[in-house]
């Protein structure tokens, strides 16, 4: 069965202090491991896609990896504003479905 | 650049009354379209998706059933609520690879 989990389930921070997400993953035919960022009471809002081993992508703070079973998301210098659950998804089939990790609550304090 | 809209933002329903929830996209045509439901603590849930107008396909057995009469309008409805309906529902729009997520309406079946 294809599955996400994430961890941390939550995750506090001093501001500045650089820390990672994690994402594993059990699918047949990976085609898209994405990360989403979500703020409390709205919709996800997209941040990468990766779409194989050894693939990295950068915005800002933020830079994901991704590796055969697993997806980092790492945070450095963590500002405030950073504070969101981030939730992973992989994209498996024919039909492009989503699955869903949880997600992990980052806090972030001033 | 493409938009999507849900409404209502907010809705307080008692059991047993109808439910009609709609989602429209702008500035895109044929999308992929997809209703999730968030509830606290369980991650985002794959409720409906469409490929194409009148087309719909569902993820879970539930009392809810979705539609697309036009092209980038896509509705979630119910005949009778169940207070396990309260949740946060998210509409979403896919043409390549991303999926990208609108607003939510957040429903509180009392």
């Amino acid at each position: 069965e294809d599955q996400v989990t994430q961890s941390p389930e939550a995750l506090r921070l001093q501001e500045g202090e650089s820390s990672s997400l994690n994402c594993s993953y059990t699918v047949s035919g990976l085609r898209g491991l994405f990360w989403y960022r979500q703020d409390p009471g709205k919709g996800p809002e997209f941040l990468f896609t990766l779409y194989s081993a050894g693939e990295e992508k950068e915005k800002e703070r933020l830079k994901a990896t991704l590796t055969k079973k697993e997806s980092f998301l790492h945070i450095t210098a963590p500002k405030p504003e950073d504070s969101a659950t981030y939730l992973c998804a992989v994209q498996a089939g024919s039909q492009g479905n989503l699955i869903f990790g949880k997600g992990t609550k980052l806090s972030v304090k001033p | 650049s493409q938009t999507i809209h849900q409404w209502p933002a907010t809705l307080v329903q008692p059991v047993g009354s109808p439910l009609s929830l709609e989602c429209t996209v702008e500035g895109t045509s044929n999308p992929n379209l997809y209703w999730y439901r968030q509830a606290a603590g369980r991650g985002l849930q794959l409720l409906f998706y469409s490929v194409g107008i009148g087309q719909i396909s569902s993820e879970v057995p539930q009392n809810l059933s979705a539609s697309r009469p036009q092209d980038r309008q896509f509705i979630l409805s119910s005949k009778k609520l169940l207070l396990s309906d309260s949740g946060f529902y998210l509409c979403a729009w896919r043409l390549t690879y991303e999926q990208y997520f609108g607003p939510g309406t957040r429903l509180t079946v009392t």
